[in-house]
């Protein structure tokens, strides 16, 4: 069955590096998304992207959130200048089309920002 | 404001019974509401969608009902297993396509 994958599963960082989390989603799928998950709290959105562009984001995702489609297959987040409290869980998701509601969530990425 | 509350406290269930969550939200027309199955340290794991025109659905062990009246979900999981020991989330959309708000969730523990 077709999954969503994300690479690394763990990411360790010190506070103003850079970082780019990756995510393969499932193929033919056409909306991509990024959540988050800080340790003991919920499952928080932060951007959903179609057709190369961000259809909407979250006040959580700020001038240091960036994210892109460099080919047809990967989706990537990028944070600038990590924080401590960019630690989380992150997670990618995708959607496969109009008429379809389903998010598919992959694995995510443990972020520890030192 | 706009709530999602799902019980925080755990689930303690003998194995074979019937698990039933709830999902209260306030301030919310959503149009479509998912059960997801997160394990410690994992990502959600979709189970279930059911619509704002829709009343039930099923899929093998589990149940969801909505009902927009009461602004409220009941999920249930029938002859429950120690494999089910999760925790179960809620997210509404509340438009076709759009970002997913999640409740806290609830973990369950079945108990052989």
């Amino acid at each position: 069955e077709p999954e969503v994958t994300q690479t690394p599963s763990h990411q360790v960082t010190q506070m103003g590096q850079e970082v780019i989390l990756r995510c393969v989603p499932i193929s033919n799928h056409l909306y991509f998304y990024w959540y988050r998950q800080i340790l003991g709290q919920k499952v928080e959105f932060l951007v959903s992207f179609y057709n190369n562009e961000i259809s909407e984001k979250s006040e959580i995702f700020d001038d240091q959130f960036s994210v892109e489609r460099p080919d047809g297959s990967n989706f990537t987040l990028k944070i600038r200048s990590t924080k401590l409290e960019d630690s989380a869980m992150y997670f990618c998701a995708s959607r496969a089309g109009q008429g379809t509601d389903t998010q598919y969530f992959g694995p995510g990425t443990r972020l520890t920002v030192l | 404001s706009q709530k999602i509350e799902q019980n925080s406290e755990a689930l303690n269930i003998q194995e074979g019974k019937t698990a039933t969550l709830t999902c209260n939200y306030t301030n919310y027309s959503p149009a479509y509401l998912q059960w997801y199955r997160q394990d410690p340290g994992r990502g959600p794991v979709f189970l279930l969608l059911i619509r704002e025109n829709e009343k039930e659905k099923r899929k093998e062990r589990l149940k969801v009902t909505f009902d927009t009246t009461l602004k409220q979900s009941l999920f249930h999981i029938t002859a429950s297993q120690p494999a089910d020991s999760a925790t179960y989330l809620c997210a509404l959309g509340v438009a076709a396509g759009n970002k997913l708000t999640f409740g806290g969730g609830t973990r369950v523990l079945v108990k052989p």
